[in-house]
């Protein structure tokens, strides 16, 4: 079955120290991959995306990430975090599988807490 | 403003009782989504449809429905069957395969 992994569960950092967030899936076909993010009390909100193109993707709030097609990776990075970026981050990945649009299948998510 | 409308925020349910889960868009989006998020889960497809009339299972409809009558309505039904109901269910809506997923606030629903 096709899956999406997340290597981490719970991520705890300092401030302005450099973040990694891992992502793998299981699927060998054309994909589209996502990167969203739930602060504490809102709704899920799209921090990046990936569909074709540059494999190294930019997305809002100084995030980027890469996708590495031979590793089925697109791990999230940001140099330097900042308190607000306290939140539960979840992998995505839109997966063709002959027409329909089958939904996203999501990872179990990393709860990012950032520390003063 | 367009968006995703999920009705109510929060829901408490008498065991045995069936509950419907209401979600509107206005961003003419064709397809639509039920996902159900636990702790330490991730978020789990229920159901989602891609066009009027028409729905499919996700990888975890046991015990729940669906309707999609109008391409702006997607009500979830949750039913006396489904056998731990008590979650946090996010409806969503993309404009077509693979494309960005937008998502309603979520309704929190707890069974008592």
């Amino acid at each position: 079955a096709q899956s999406v992994s997340q290597h981490n569960h719970h991520v705890i950092l300092s401030e302005a120290a450099s973040l990694e967030l891992g992502c793998n899936y299981s699927y060998g076909g054309t994909v589209n991959l996502f990167w969203y993010v739930q602060y504490p009390g809102q709704h899920l909100q799209l921090l990046l995306k990936y569909f074709s193109g540059d494999p190294l993707v930019k997305g809002i709030k100084g995030f980027e990430a890469e996708f590495i097609k031979s590793k089925f990776s697109f791990n999230l990075r940001k140099p330097s975090v900042q308190w607000s970026d306290t939140a539960e981050y979840f992998c995505a990945v839109s997966m063709y599988s002959g027409g329909g649009a089958d939904g996203l299948t999501f990872g179990k998510g990393t709860h990012l807490i950032i520390q003063p | 403003d367009g968006g995703i409308t999920q009705s109510p925020k929060y829901l408490f349910r008498k065991e045995g009782q069936n509950v419907t889960l209401s979600c509107e868009q206005n961003l003419n989006h064709d397809a639509m989504y039920w996902y159900r998020q636990d702790p330490g889960q991730g978020l789990r497809l229920i159901y989602y449809s891609q066009i009027v009339n028409d729905f499919q299972k996700g990888d975890i409809a046991e015990g729940y429905s669906v309707s999609r009558e109008k391409k702006e309505s997607f009500p979830l039904t949750v039913t006396s069957a489904q056998k731990n109901p008590t979650a946090f269910y996010l409806c969503a809506s993309t404009s077509g395969q693979g494309t960005e997923a937008f998502f309603g606030q979520g309704t929190r629903l707890t069974v008592v």
